[in-house]
């Protein structure tokens, strides 16, 4: 089983849709939860990044982390065809000998049709 | 802010030759930075951990001989692929980790293909 868990889709919406995303975990230990968004041939581009459980909104983009499930969503209202990407969930547990190491998801690729 | 730069963004080398990669933070300081390689449609796999001033320690399974990563100041490490072979055509990513907080910022990557 992988530790980091995330449908590689790929997930087709039409403009204006709600989208969500989600990634599953099985280490406890994760602490910090991220969303990266990469376009096709480029580096990964921070999106959120959450402290522990919670949600966090920044826009049109909302995050979640439900600690005891295990469970970390990405919600994107009103969804643009510029929004078309692939998304990545990242997590880590942030001391110890994995400081600062993150673990990926495999990634979601979203496309958003006019 | 938080931006990573990489150099070169693309290469292209024949078998046996080694290649440099730099990795800048541009606006902040990174003790730490990371080093990645992606092949298509998968996801980023960790192969070094970059610390400023000390050797890095690299995951299972990578060759440290293979992948002499330097990091000689706090806003620069470099990757170098030596005798490269086509098996390690792929796409590097380098990653600097703020000291504030655990989030890092990564660069653009580099493709690397290997004839």
């Amino acid at each position: 089983q992988k530790e980091v868990e995330q449908d590689p889709g790929p997930l087709s919406v039409p403009e204006g849709a709600i989208v969500s995303l989600n990634c599953t975990y099985s280490n406890s230990a994760f602490q910090y939860f991220m969303w990266y968004r990469q376009y096709s041939r480029k580096g990964p581009e921070l999106l959120m990044y959450t402290y522990s459980s919670g949600n966090k909104e920044d826009g049109r983009f909302t995050a979640q982390v439900d600690k005891s499930s295990k469970y970390i969503s990405l919600f994107i209202r009103d969804s643009q065809p510029s929004d078309s990407a692939t998304y990545l969930c990242a997590m880590s547990a942030g001391g110890g000998t994995s400081y600062g190491k993150l673990t990926f998801g495999q990634g979601t690729i979203l496309t958003v049709h006019p | 802010g938080a931006v990573v730069s990489q150099h070169p963004s693309r290469v292209i080398c024949k078998s046996g030759t080694s290649v440099k990669i730099e990795c800048r933070s541009l606006d902040f300081q990174a003790t730490t930075m990371f080093w990645y390689r992606q092949f298509p449609k998968q996801s980023l796999m960790l192969m070094a951990t970059s610390n400023e001033g000390s050797k890095a320690t690299y995951e299972q399974g990578v060759e440290k001989d293979k992948f002499l990563i330097n990091h000689a100041s706090l806003t620069l490490s470099t990757l170098t692929v030596t005798s490269a072979h086509p098996e390690d055509s792929s796409f590097y990513i380098c990653s600097a980790r703020r000291d504030v907080g655990d989030t890092q910022y990564f660069g653009p990557g580099t493709r690397l293909t290997v004839l």
